[in-house]
């Protein structure tokens, strides 16, 4: 069965304390890994876009990197504002490319 | 421009009632997705739409749902009849070409008593 794990569940880190974020995928033939923001009482806003092993992407502290079963979602001395639930999400196999399958999140609190 | 807009955004109701939520997606987008999220099962699709055709109902997860688009501008997801377990967010979704990148609408956060 398709599936796709992020951890830590909770995250907690002091303001410029870095870290990462893991997001674990037993989909073969991935056809993109996809990275998202979620605001308490808001919609996942879309970050990034991964398509292959070695890909990096990066937007302001974050960092999005992909190996052949996990990707990574970097941040770097993070601020309080980014705070919020960071989701990864796999086309399910055998499936249409919009047949997204989400991760749990890991929400993140970030604290001045 | 407006992102995707859905309502209402908040709905109770009682077990037994039908329930009918609203998207309107970007406009241009001919991708729009269903999405439940609670919990305990996090964000699940519910139902695919390309082209005001759906292409994957897999994840609606019974009879008592269901999901119409007449136009490229408009879809529905409607509940008959809603039970307690039916309480969740519903997200609504749209995107261009093959759905690779969805933007999500706010959502409506549904409890049935």
């Amino acid at each position: 069965e398709d599936q796709v794990t992020q951890s830590p569940e909770a995250l907690r880190l002091q303001e410029g304390e870095s870290s990462s974020l893991n997001c674990s995928y037993t989909v073969s033939g991935l056809r993109g890994l996809f990275w998202y923001r979620q605001d308490p009482g808001k919609g996942p806003e879309f970050l990034f876009t991964l398509y292959s092993a070695g890909e990096e992407k990066e937007k302001e502290r974050l960092k999005a990197t992909l190996t052949k079963k996990e990707s990574f979602l970097h941040i770097t001395a993070p601020k309080p504002e980014d705070s919020a639930t960071y989701l990864c999400a796999v086309p399910k196999r055998g499936g249409s490319q919009g047949n997204l399958i989400f991760g749990k999140g890991t929400k993140l609190s970030v604290k001045p | 421009d407006a992102g995707v807009i859905q309502s209402p955004r908040h709905e109770v109701t009682e077990m037994g009632q039908e329930v009918t939520l609203r998207c309107k997606p970007i406009s241009g987008h001919n991708s729009l997705f269903w999405y439940r999220q609670t919990m305990m099962r996090g964000l699940e699709l519910l139902i695919y739409f390309n082209n005001n055709v759906p292409i994957d109902d897999s994840g609606m997860p019974e009879d008592r749902f269901s999901a119409k688009m007449p136009n490229a501008s408009f879809s529905t997801l409607k509940i008959q009849p809603s039970e307690p377990r039916d309480s969740a967010v519903y997200f609504c979704a749209s995107g261009a070409g093959g759905g690779e990148t969805q933007y999500f609408g706010p959502g409506t956060r549904l409890l049935v008593l």
